[in-house]
């Protein structure tokens, strides 16, 4: 069994601010762990993915997201937030085997301020 | 990576009626996914469609409402049939290998009235 929990429905910043969306996930296997970004009326974009090699990730956009096996968590973040930023964030865990099926996160509406 | 091609990309839809979204990928694939993403919320997995066999459905959704044909390995159908106003949705198909990255189309917009 997996799941992911996304802690916050909404962020709210101010462009030029970090940004950090928080995710905690459970898995039985060692997961694969994903970003994906939903933009209005647009589709779903990779962010950054997490396949057991190294523990901080890097993704398009300038965001990067940490791996802590130990507190189960994997927080997506970004130094400076941009007007282009705001969008809706779903984190996303996949589990091993050919199966691989995704389960979503509730998802995070990230508001960027002037 | 792959491209993937759906079709249409929304619809108004009469109630009671049916509506077949297509799926096209640019590359062969052995399984395909379809999830629906409800006003407002995530998505969530409908089924998984292999090619040779039945769709594998997941609780809550069965085959007479969401009937899914997978003819070859690039192809799938969704059907929504006998549609209510809480089938407006978006239907979203997807492809991805074991442990990797999932790609999606831009998804269908159905609204039933």
């Amino acid at each position: 069994a997996q799941s992911v929990t996304q802690l916050d429905s909404h962020v709210s910043v101010s462009e030029g601010t970090p940004v950090l969306l928080r995710c905690n996930y459970s898995s039985s296997y060692s997961p694969s762990l994903f970003w994906y970004v939903q933009h209005p009326n647009k589709g779903l974009q990779l962010l950054l993915k997490y396949t057991s090699a190294a523990t901080l990730v890097k993704g398009i956009n300038g965001f990067e997201a940490e791996f802590k096996k130990s507190e189960t968590s994997f927080h997506l973040t970004k130094p400076s937030a941009h007007m282009s930023d705001a969008a809706e964030y779903f984190c996303v865990v996949s589990g091993s085997g050919t199966a691989s099926k995704l389960t979503f996160g509730t998802g995070t509406r990230l508001q960027v301020m002037l | 990576s792959a491209v993937i091609s759906q079709k249409p990309s929304r619809d108004i839809c009469q109630r009671g009626t049916s509506l077949t979204i297509q799926c096209q990928v640019d590359s062969q694939v052995t399984m395909m996914f379809w999830y629906r993403q409800q006003p407002g919320q995530s998505l969530t997995l409908i089924a998984t469609a292999n090619q040779g066999s039945e769709a594998t459905y997941e609780s809550g959704f069965v085959i007479d409402k969401f009937p899914i044909s997978r003819p070859n390995l690039t192809f799938s159908t969704l059907t929504v049939s006998n549609m209510s106003p809480e089938d407006s949705s978006i239907y979203l198909c997807s492809v991805q290998g074991a442990r990797t990255e999932a790609f999606f189309g831009q998804g269908t917009r159905l609204t039933v009235v």
